[in-house]
């Protein structure tokens, strides 16, 4: 079973910030957060994770609370591209276990 | 490209045929997977390759039997399928180990209807 939960369904304005929340309340001290995205009928795309610190790289940032209990993903700038499914995901380090996706969250940007 | 190649993109096959679903990754990763995408459902782990050895099989039925002859390669072979075996396959690979976690990498998956 996935250990996130996730809104539904979640709208933005291209051009502005899309920020999406994760709760992970079960969040063992050994498991990263992963963010991966799903355009229609693709392959999911990797997209950020972390352990306990801040990330950001050139696709995201991603802010987890100092109880790691919960994180955001923000997409800085969303652009009609970047409607997708996110889906957040708790996994721990090395070969310990494996990506299990839930439902994710539906973000459609709109013009 | 993602650097993981899946072929076919498209796969309609009788319920009676052999097919084989092929994914090939060019990343020096050293674990692969199997993954199933129904409509309107959650991508469903099956198979799990780490070091061409299969260490997870969830629960999958024998119609679908994979097959990984080295660790850049892996196959999905299918025979007797039902229409409702009909999705989105999806391979992936992931370098792991050294308690460090790694992100996975996806193909474009294959698009298989069961006729």
């Amino acid at each position: 079973d996935a250990k996130t939960t996730q809104p539904t369904s979640m709208d933005c304005a291209e051009g502005r910030a899309a920020n999406l929340p994760c709760n992970h309340s079960t969040i063992s001290g050994n498991e990263y957060v992963y963010w991966y995205r799903q355009i229609h009928s693709q392959g999911p795309q990797y997209i950020i994770h972390g352990l306990k610190n801040n990330e950001t790289n050139e696709m995201a940032s991603l802010i987890i609370t100092e109880d790691r209990k919960s994180s955001t993903l923000i997409l800085p700038h969303a652009t009609l591209r970047d409607t997708a499914v996110y889906y957040c995901i708790v996994r721990p380090g090395g070969s310990q276990g494996n990506l299990i996706f839930g439902k994710g969250t539906k973000l459609s940007v709109k013009p | 490209e993602t650097g993981v190649t899946q072929t076919p993109r498209h796969l309609v096959m009788g319920m009676t045929n052999k097919k084989s679903l092929k994914c090939e990754q060019h990343l020096g990763h050293n674990a692969m997977y199997w993954y199933k995408q129904s409509a309107k459902k959650p991508l469903e782990l099956m198979f799990v390759y780490s070091l061409e050895e299969r260490v997870e099989n969830n629960s999958v039925p024998s119609r679908f039997s994979p097959e990984c002859p080295n660790s850049s390669h892996l196959f999905l072979h299918l025979h007797t399928l039902q229409p409702e075996d009909s999705a989105l396959y999806l391979c992936a690979s992931s370098q792991d180990g050294g308690g460090r976690s790694y992100g996975y990498t996806f193909g474009s998956g294959t698009r298989l209807t069961v006729v």
